[in-house]
Parts: structure tokens; C-alpha cells; sequence
């Protein structure tokens, strides 16, 4: 089976830095995926990681370690439109090809 | 990426009554999956729906009661039958391409 573990919540200032940690378990991994979701919306797609080592993409970078089965998710000069839920997936083998699940998410509160 | 559409994007039932969800998306794709986010949680697999075989479900959900349909490498539908109050939530659905996941925009559904 899979176990996706996640803070509920967070809050940081503006233009400040966090980091979001996930840890996992599970059979077959085949990759992490990190989401943003407001409110209302469907989630969209920040960054997916197969290898270890951290990607950067503008403001927000993700890490990966296989071997500790740990992710996180850094997000820099934080603005407001950061409030939102962040949601940590994995990516595994599934009958005839792949799944992903989902972590329950990350509530950030980027406050003044 | 790719362009999901989905409808309807929201809809109120009655209970007892079914409801179909359309998925069209502009490249052809080999897996799409369901999900259902309920209210304030994060988002759950329903199925794996895979062209020209059958839709394999995860564990808590049944066929009789989320029939899928897979006509082809563009199109899914998921049934949602029988309807009670507690299937009230956002049902998404989504594609794999080029190692990203991606969603359509949801379909929020009340069943009174």
C-alpha cells in the first residue's frame, strides 16, 4: 500500500521563505508530484521529480530523496496568492501501467 | 500539458438519480483516471480507465456504482449511480502526459 505524510497547516509572512515536507512509503515508486490548489479550483501541476535532487523552477523548487522516501517543496519571496492547499503525490505501479495518489495537503496561510 | 475539458461543471440531484461526467481531452492519451476530492479533503482515486479494457477501481469503489466508459484515446465518462447526499463533492478527471499530471476543471455535485 502507499502512505503519504504531510503538515496539515502552515503559515508564513510575505516575502518570506518555507519549506513543505512529505514524507512516503510505497511499492513501486515512479515519481513525486507536488500540486497548488486553490480553493474552488483544480490543482495545478508546480513539479514532478524522478531522481534525487532538487529542481527549481522560479520561486518554488522540489526535492527528492528516494531512499529516506522524502520530498519537500520550497517556496521563496513568498507572496499572497501563495495562500492555498499544497498536495504531495506519488506516483506507483498500478495494474497495466501507473497511479498516483495523494497526501491529504498542506493548508499555507501567507499572512502581511 | 494538455487540455482537459469536463462537464457538466456543476450540477444539483436529486436523490436516486444518476449523473454522467464527460471528459474530453485534446490529445489522445492512453490512461485517464477519477478522482473525487470531497468537501475540505484532499483528493481520492476512483478508477483507472484505460481504452479498450476494463476500468480497474480502487478499493471502496465499484463499477455499479461508478460505471466508466473509455471509447477512446481522447474521451472518458464516469456514471455516477443512484445518488445520495453523501456523493456530494468535486469529481475530476485526469491525464498523464509527458511525466505531468493534469486535471480538468472538476464537477461539483450536490444530490439533495
Amino acid at each position: 500500500g502507499q502512505n503519504i505524510d504531510q503538515p496539515t497547516e502552515m503559515t508564513a509572512t510575505e516575502g518570506a521563505i518555507v519549506q513543505i515536507n512529505c514524507t512516503y512509503q510505497t511499492s513501486g515508486f515512479n515519481g513525486l508530484f507536488w500540486y497548488q490548489q486553490h480553493a474552488g479550483e483544480a490543482p495545478t501541476f508546480l513539479s514532478y521529480n524522478v531522481l534525487d535532487g532538487l529542481e527549481e523552477k522560479g520561486r518554488f523548487s522540489s526535492f527528492l530523496s528516494r531512499s529516506k522516501g522524502y520530498s519537500y517543496l520550497l517556496l521563496k519571496e513568498l507572496q499572497m496568492k501563495d495562500s492555498a492547499s499544497y498536495l504531495c503525490a506519488v506516483r506507483g505501479t498500478n495494474t497495466g501501467g501507473f497511479k498516483t495518489i495523494f497526501g491529504a495537503g498542506t493548508r499555507l496561510f501567507v499572512k502581511a | 500539458s494538455a487540455v482537459i475539458s469536463q462537464k457538466p461543471s456543476r450540477d444539483i440531484c436529486q436523490r436516486g438519480t444518476s449523473l454522467t461526467i464527460q471528459c474530453q481531452v485534446d490529445s489522445q492519451v492512453t490512461m485517464m483516471f477519477w478522482y473525487r476530492q470531497q468537501p475540505g479533503q484532499s483528493l481520492t482515486l476512483i478508477a483507472t480507465a484505460n481504452q479498450g479494457s476494463e476500468a480497474t477501481y480502487e478499493s471502496g469503489f465499484v463499477i455499479d456504482k461508478f460505471p466508466i466508459s473509455r471509447p477512446n484515446l481522447t474521451f472518458s465518462t464516469l456514471t455516477v449511480s443512484n445518488m445520495s447526499p453523501e456523493d456530494s463533492s468535486i469529481y475530476l478527471c485526469s491525464v498523464e502526459v509527458s511525466g505531468g499530471l493534469f486535471f480538468g476543471s472538476g464537477t461539483q455535485l450536490s444530490v439533495l
